[in-house]
Protein backbone atom coordinates (compact mmCIF):
# COMPACT_ATOMS: atom_id res chain seq x y z
CA UNK A 1 0.00 0.00 0.00
CA UNK A 2 1.47 3.24 -1.03
CA UNK A 3 1.51 6.24 1.69
CA UNK A 4 2.80 9.59 2.13
CA UNK A 5 3.02 10.97 5.31
CA UNK A 6 3.37 14.49 5.83
CA UNK A 7 4.56 16.09 9.34
CA UNK A 8 6.10 19.19 10.36
CA UNK A 9 3.52 21.66 10.42
CA UNK A 10 2.36 24.29 13.23
CA UNK A 11 1.60 27.61 14.41
CA UNK A 12 4.95 30.12 13.22
CA UNK A 13 5.31 33.92 13.19
CA UNK A 14 6.26 35.60 9.97
CA UNK A 15 9.61 35.93 9.59
CA UNK A 16 10.36 32.10 10.81
CA UNK A 17 11.45 28.86 9.06
CA UNK A 18 9.68 26.13 9.16
CA UNK A 19 10.71 22.72 7.43
CA UNK A 20 8.44 19.73 6.71
CA UNK A 21 8.49 16.16 5.99
CA UNK A 22 7.44 13.64 3.65
CA UNK A 23 8.04 10.11 4.67
CA UNK A 24 7.33 7.73 2.11
CA UNK A 25 6.32 3.95 1.64
CA UNK A 26 4.99 1.25 -0.42
CA UNK A 27 6.72 2.48 -4.15
CA UNK A 28 10.17 3.14 -5.44
CA UNK A 29 10.62 6.02 -4.15
CA UNK A 30 13.75 6.97 -6.31
CA UNK A 31 12.64 6.31 -9.34
CA UNK A 32 9.70 9.47 -8.92
CA UNK A 33 9.64 13.13 -8.92
CA UNK A 34 8.27 14.90 -5.63
CA UNK A 35 5.92 17.73 -4.86
CA UNK A 36 4.55 19.65 -2.70
CA UNK A 37 0.77 21.23 -3.34
CA UNK A 38 -0.88 24.12 -0.47
CA UNK A 39 -3.83 24.77 -0.02
CA UNK A 40 -4.92 27.83 1.74
CA UNK A 41 -8.04 27.80 3.91
CA UNK A 42 -11.17 27.73 1.85
CA UNK A 43 -9.12 28.25 -1.30
CA UNK A 44 -7.68 26.44 -4.37
CA UNK A 45 -5.09 23.94 -4.63
CA UNK A 46 -1.45 25.85 -5.55
CA UNK A 47 1.63 24.08 -6.82
CA UNK A 48 4.53 25.05 -4.64
CA UNK A 49 7.80 23.03 -5.86
CA UNK A 50 8.84 19.81 -7.11
CA UNK A 51 12.09 17.89 -7.49
CA UNK A 52 13.26 15.41 -10.18
CA UNK A 53 14.40 12.02 -9.76
CA UNK A 54 18.17 11.45 -9.47
CA UNK A 55 17.93 9.98 -12.98
CA UNK A 56 16.74 13.50 -14.24
CA UNK A 57 19.32 15.50 -12.47
CA UNK A 58 17.99 16.02 -8.93
CA UNK A 59 16.89 19.34 -9.84
CA UNK A 60 14.31 21.51 -7.75
CA UNK A 61 11.44 23.72 -9.55
CA UNK A 62 9.57 26.49 -7.36
CA UNK A 63 6.37 28.56 -8.12
CA UNK A 64 7.22 31.82 -8.38
CA UNK A 65 5.38 32.57 -4.65
CA UNK A 66 8.27 30.50 -3.12
CA UNK A 67 10.87 31.43 -5.29
CA UNK A 68 13.91 32.52 -3.33
CA UNK A 69 12.31 31.22 0.26
CA UNK A 70 11.28 27.67 0.07
CA UNK A 71 13.73 24.92 -1.04
CA UNK A 72 12.73 21.31 -1.67
CA UNK A 73 14.82 18.50 -1.02
CA UNK A 74 15.16 14.49 -0.79
CA UNK A 75 16.93 11.87 0.58
CA UNK A 76 16.04 8.56 -1.30
CA UNK A 77 17.87 6.14 1.14
CA UNK A 78 15.45 7.70 3.66
CA UNK A 79 12.50 7.64 1.32
CA UNK A 80 11.39 11.05 2.07
CA UNK A 81 10.87 15.05 0.91
CA UNK A 82 11.27 18.06 2.12
CA UNK A 83 10.07 21.58 2.25
CA UNK A 84 12.64 24.01 4.15
CA UNK A 85 10.16 27.10 4.28
CA UNK A 86 12.45 30.61 5.20
CA UNK A 87 10.67 33.66 5.35
CA UNK A 88 7.31 32.71 6.04
CA UNK A 89 4.32 35.27 5.25
CA UNK A 90 1.25 35.26 6.46
CA UNK A 91 -0.27 34.23 2.83
CA UNK A 92 1.92 31.22 3.25
CA UNK A 93 -0.60 29.99 5.74
CA UNK A 94 -2.14 26.27 4.46
CA UNK A 95 -2.61 22.99 4.16
CA UNK A 96 0.55 21.47 2.58
CA UNK A 97 0.53 18.43 0.86
CA UNK A 98 3.19 15.96 -0.80
CA UNK A 99 2.46 14.01 -3.60
CA UNK A 100 3.92 11.98 -6.40
CA UNK A 101 5.34 12.51 -9.92
CA UNK A 102 4.85 9.72 -12.37
CA UNK A 103 5.26 12.82 -15.03
CA UNK A 104 3.35 15.18 -15.49
CA UNK A 105 0.61 14.73 -13.00
CA UNK A 106 0.44 14.24 -9.30
CA UNK A 107 -0.41 10.35 -8.68
CA UNK A 108 -0.23 9.62 -4.63
CA UNK A 109 -1.04 12.16 -2.42
CA UNK A 110 -0.41 12.40 1.72
CA UNK A 111 -3.36 13.91 3.93
CA UNK A 112 -1.43 16.95 4.49
CA UNK A 113 0.24 19.28 7.10
CA UNK A 114 -1.75 22.35 8.19
CA UNK A 115 1.10 25.65 8.26
CA UNK A 116 -0.60 28.78 10.22
CA UNK A 117 1.97 31.92 9.96
CA UNK A 118 0.73 34.41 12.25
CA UNK A 119 1.90 36.91 15.16
CA UNK B 1 2.11 31.97 -17.57
CA UNK B 2 -1.57 30.47 -18.15
CA UNK B 3 -4.55 30.28 -16.31
CA UNK B 4 -7.03 27.62 -15.80
CA UNK B 5 -10.60 29.07 -15.64
CA UNK B 6 -13.50 26.55 -14.59
CA UNK B 7 -17.12 27.22 -13.90
CA UNK B 8 -17.45 28.03 -9.94
CA UNK B 9 -20.03 25.69 -9.31
CA UNK B 10 -22.21 22.92 -10.92
CA UNK B 11 -25.48 20.77 -9.56
CA UNK B 12 -27.47 18.19 -11.24
CA UNK B 13 -29.98 14.97 -9.87
CA UNK B 14 -28.26 11.96 -9.08
CA UNK B 15 -28.25 9.34 -12.53
CA UNK B 16 -28.08 12.74 -14.35
CA UNK B 17 -24.73 13.61 -16.58
CA UNK B 18 -22.52 17.04 -15.55
CA UNK B 19 -19.73 18.14 -17.61
CA UNK B 20 -17.45 20.64 -16.67
CA UNK B 21 -15.09 23.08 -18.63
CA UNK B 22 -11.21 24.18 -17.90
CA UNK B 23 -10.25 26.89 -20.48
CA UNK B 24 -6.57 27.10 -21.16
CA UNK B 25 -6.45 31.28 -20.86
CA UNK B 26 -2.81 31.14 -23.53
CA UNK B 27 -1.05 28.42 -25.34
CA UNK B 28 -2.58 25.32 -26.79
CA UNK B 29 -4.53 23.11 -24.79
CA UNK B 30 -3.63 20.56 -26.66
CA UNK B 31 0.35 21.11 -25.83
CA UNK B 32 0.52 19.62 -22.22
CA UNK B 33 -2.18 16.89 -20.88
CA UNK B 34 -4.70 17.84 -18.72
CA UNK B 35 -5.28 16.30 -15.22
CA UNK B 36 -8.78 16.24 -13.21
CA UNK B 37 -8.61 15.70 -9.56
CA UNK B 38 -11.73 14.98 -7.08
CA UNK B 39 -11.53 16.64 -3.56
CA UNK B 40 -14.12 15.98 -1.20
CA UNK B 41 -14.86 18.04 2.12
CA UNK B 42 -12.42 17.14 4.81
CA UNK B 43 -10.18 14.91 2.01
CA UNK B 44 -6.65 15.02 0.31
CA UNK B 45 -7.00 15.11 -3.57
CA UNK B 46 -7.14 12.16 -5.84
CA UNK B 47 -6.85 11.68 -9.20
CA UNK B 48 -9.49 10.50 -11.52
CA UNK B 49 -8.16 11.71 -15.23
CA UNK B 50 -4.86 11.88 -16.19
CA UNK B 51 -3.15 12.33 -19.86
CA UNK B 52 -6.38 13.94 -21.08
CA UNK B 53 -8.61 10.81 -20.80
CA UNK B 54 -6.79 7.96 -18.87
CA UNK B 55 -8.39 6.54 -15.73
CA UNK B 56 -6.51 5.45 -13.03
CA UNK B 57 -6.96 2.01 -11.99
CA UNK B 58 -10.49 1.72 -9.10
CA UNK B 59 -12.01 5.26 -10.74
CA UNK B 60 -15.32 4.03 -12.57
CA UNK B 61 -15.65 4.28 -15.93
CA UNK B 62 -18.83 7.37 -15.18
CA UNK B 63 -15.56 9.12 -15.38
CA UNK B 64 -14.12 10.63 -18.74
CA UNK B 65 -11.83 13.36 -20.01
CA UNK B 66 -11.59 15.03 -23.27
CA UNK B 67 -9.86 18.17 -24.71
CA UNK B 68 -11.24 20.12 -27.62
CA UNK B 69 -9.00 22.48 -29.37
CA UNK B 70 -11.34 24.53 -31.15
CA UNK B 71 -11.98 26.00 -27.43
CA UNK B 72 -9.08 25.18 -26.33
CA UNK B 73 -10.32 23.53 -23.42
CA UNK B 74 -10.96 20.22 -21.18
CA UNK B 75 -14.14 18.68 -20.31
CA UNK B 76 -14.76 16.36 -17.67
CA UNK B 77 -17.60 14.55 -17.80
CA UNK B 78 -19.18 12.29 -15.01
CA UNK B 79 -22.46 10.29 -16.19
CA UNK B 80 -24.66 8.16 -13.40
CA UNK B 81 -24.22 10.65 -10.88
CA UNK B 82 -23.39 9.45 -7.69
CA UNK B 83 -23.74 10.90 -3.78
CA UNK B 84 -20.41 10.25 -3.59
CA UNK B 85 -19.43 12.37 -6.25
CA UNK B 86 -20.25 15.58 -4.66
CA UNK B 87 -17.15 17.49 -4.22
CA UNK B 88 -14.58 19.40 -5.56
CA UNK B 89 -12.71 19.25 -8.70
CA UNK B 90 -9.54 20.11 -10.09
CA UNK B 91 -8.07 20.37 -13.31
CA UNK B 92 -4.16 20.58 -13.87
CA UNK B 93 -2.03 20.89 -16.67
CA UNK B 94 1.58 21.66 -17.06
CA UNK B 95 4.18 24.17 -19.02
CA UNK B 96 8.04 25.06 -18.60
CA UNK B 97 8.41 23.72 -15.42
CA UNK B 98 5.16 25.06 -14.08
CA UNK B 99 2.06 23.30 -12.72
CA UNK B 100 -1.06 25.09 -13.17
CA UNK B 101 -4.13 23.85 -11.21
CA UNK B 102 -7.39 25.30 -12.52
CA UNK B 103 -9.89 27.35 -9.91
CA UNK B 104 -12.24 24.40 -9.25
CA UNK B 105 -15.82 23.16 -9.67
CA UNK B 106 -17.71 22.56 -6.63
CA UNK B 107 -20.04 19.59 -7.84
CA UNK B 108 -23.25 19.34 -6.06
CA UNK B 109 -26.06 16.52 -6.27
CA UNK B 110 -29.36 17.57 -5.70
Amino acid sequence: EVQLVESGGGLVQPGRSLRLSCRTSGFTFGDYAMSWVRQAPGKGLEWVAFIRSKFYGGTPEYAASVKGRFIISRDDSENTAYLQMNSLRTEDTAVYYCASLPGYYFDYWGQGTLVTVSS
Amino acid sequence: NFMLTQPHSVSESPGKTVTISCTRSSGSIASNYVQWYQQRPGSSPTTVIYEDNQRPSGVPDRFSGSIDSSSNSASLTISGLKTEDEADYYCQSFDSSNYVFGSGTKVTVL
